[in-house]
């Protein structure tokens, strides 16, 4: 069973506007999360982090947002820049071991 | 620092046949992953390795899949023999205590099984 999901697989957005990926998660023991971002034929690369005793963390351009009642977290990107499209990955930590658990990811798209 | 290293980069191979990948983690970090990505299942952990140790394998699909770590430089995955389904990106990263779980991926596998 998907324990993280991002239920949308792709998303188009315009370069300058706001790009919103999102992230839902099942288990309520993870308690740190992180999104990576994907470019085709590399591997995947941290991004930006947030832990449960927080509901927001930015750097830059990126913000993450955490709802813990809503299990839910979002990635918002502004402005979107053409060099911002890849695939984004949510993950997900226990604090308990070390290992993640990631999502199926989002491919964004931003367009000119 | 070079990064997570794999290799090789592609491999095509038939069915039935043995295929190894491999993997030199980042020097200094302790732990070391291994991941197939697909397009439905996304990025699945395989098993994982601390201090050259296994401690979760419970990603391992089936008894064809074995992962060895003989050193704090090396890992390989094992699959024996192959299956078209095995077709896939296998990734490896390595990651440090105290980095809040970041972990470092390498460029990935690029497994195609006939």
């Amino acid at each position: 069973d998907q324990q993280v999901k991002q239920n949308s697989p792709s998303l188009s957005v315009q370069e300058g506007r706001i790009s919103i990926l999102n992230c839902d998660y099942t288990n309520s023991m993870f308690d740190y999360f992180l999104w990576y971002k994907k470019y085709p034929a590399e591997g995947p690369t941290f991004l930006i982090s947030i832990s449960s005793i927080k509901d927001k963390n930015e750097d830059g351009r990126f913000t993450v947002f955490l709802n813990k009642s809503a299990k839910h977290l979002s990635l918002h990107i502004v402005p979107s820049q053409p060099g911002d499209s890849a695939v984004y990955f949510c993950a997900a930590n226990t604090g308990t071991a070390s290992k993640l658990t990631f999502g199926t990811g989002t491919r964004l798209q931003v367009t000119l | 620092d070079a990064g997570v290293i794999q290799s090789p980069r592609h491999e095509v191979t038939e069915m039935g046949q043995e295929v190894t990948l491999r993997c030199k983690p980042i020097s200094g970090h302790d732990y070391l992953f291994w991941y197939r990505q697909t397009m439905m299942r996304g990025l699945e952990l395989l098993i994982y390795f601390n201090n050259n140790v296994p401690i979760d394998d419970s990603g391992m699909p089936e008894d064809r899949f074995s992962a060895k770590m003989p050193n704090a430089s090396f890992s390989t995955l094992k699959i024996q023999p192959s299956e078209p389904r095995d077709s896939a990106v296998y990734f490896c990263a390595s990651s440090r205590v105290g980095l809040h779980y970041e972990q470092y991926f390498g460029p990935g596998t690029r497994l195609t099984v006939t």
